[in-house]
């Protein structure tokens, strides 16, 4: 099966930095989608993106189909931004196969 | 609108139970997927239904079980638990099945089973 691999794993930031997050993916896929999971374990919707580029708030994502990868950026970040943040591809159906995360703790 | 709701939030079972999860999708969606997510890890899919139908299953054992009801709203069924079934297990719902836009899946904020 397809094989998503997230870096870094884990990323700690002073609050106000900048941070890119990345994906790789090891087949073609019909779409990509970017998630914060909260404390709490709440999956967040950031970015729905098999291609392109899109742009909410501070965060913004890219995604280059034809290489295999997308990147999640975060500017300025801020306390509420830590979690963790998941990659997840469809290949087949809708399933989705999500990466490892990237364990992100920004400190005030 | 509600999103996805599940209940319970948590569970507490003893090994060689049983236990049913319950799901219920964003108004007007008619797919639901269920994930396991270990600790640490990302998680893993185990079922999609869509209109009632089985649409996909994942590398569960068939102790795993699931349905879909006329009002889309959706049961996990496991059987005779393990310790490794201890995990949060997540619902999403979407409005189709066909892996396009209209497939963008929201969560529920998961039931966290914790086998003994």
């Amino acid at each position: 099966g397809i094989q998503v691999e997230q870096s870094p794993p884990d990323l700690i930031l002073q609050e106000g930095a900048n941070s890119t997050l990345r994906c790789n993916f090891s087949d073609s896929v019909n779409n990509l989608q970017w998630f914060h999971q909260n404390p709490w374990g709440q999956l967040i919707n950031l970015f729905y993106i098999p291609s392109g580029t899109k742009q909410n708030g501070r965060l913004s994502a890219t995604t280059v189909a034809t290489e295999r990868y997308s990147l999640l950026y975060i500017s300025s970040s801020q306390t509420t931004d830590s979690g963790v943040y998941f990659c997840a591809v469809v290949t087949s159906g809708s399933r989705l196969t999500f990466g490892e995360g990237t364990q992100l703790t920004v400190n005030p | 609108d509600a999103g996805v709701t599940q209940s319970p939030t948590h569970l507490i079972k003893t090994r060689g139970q049983h236990v049913t999860l319950r799901c219920s999708p964003i108004s007007g969606h008619k797919s639901v997927s269920w994930y396991q997510q270990v600790l640490g890890q990302g998680p893993q899919f185990i079922f999609q239904y869509y209109e009632k139908e089985e649409r996909g299953r994942g590398n569960f054992p068939d102790r795993f079980s699931a349905r879909q009801f006329p009002n889309y709203s959706s049961e996990l069924n496991v059987n005779a638990l393990l310790l490794g079934d201890s995990a949060l297990y997540l619902c999403a719902s979407s409005l189709s099945s066909t892996g396009g836009r209209t497939d963008t899946q929201y969560f529920g904020p998961g039931t966290r089973l914790t086998v003994l």
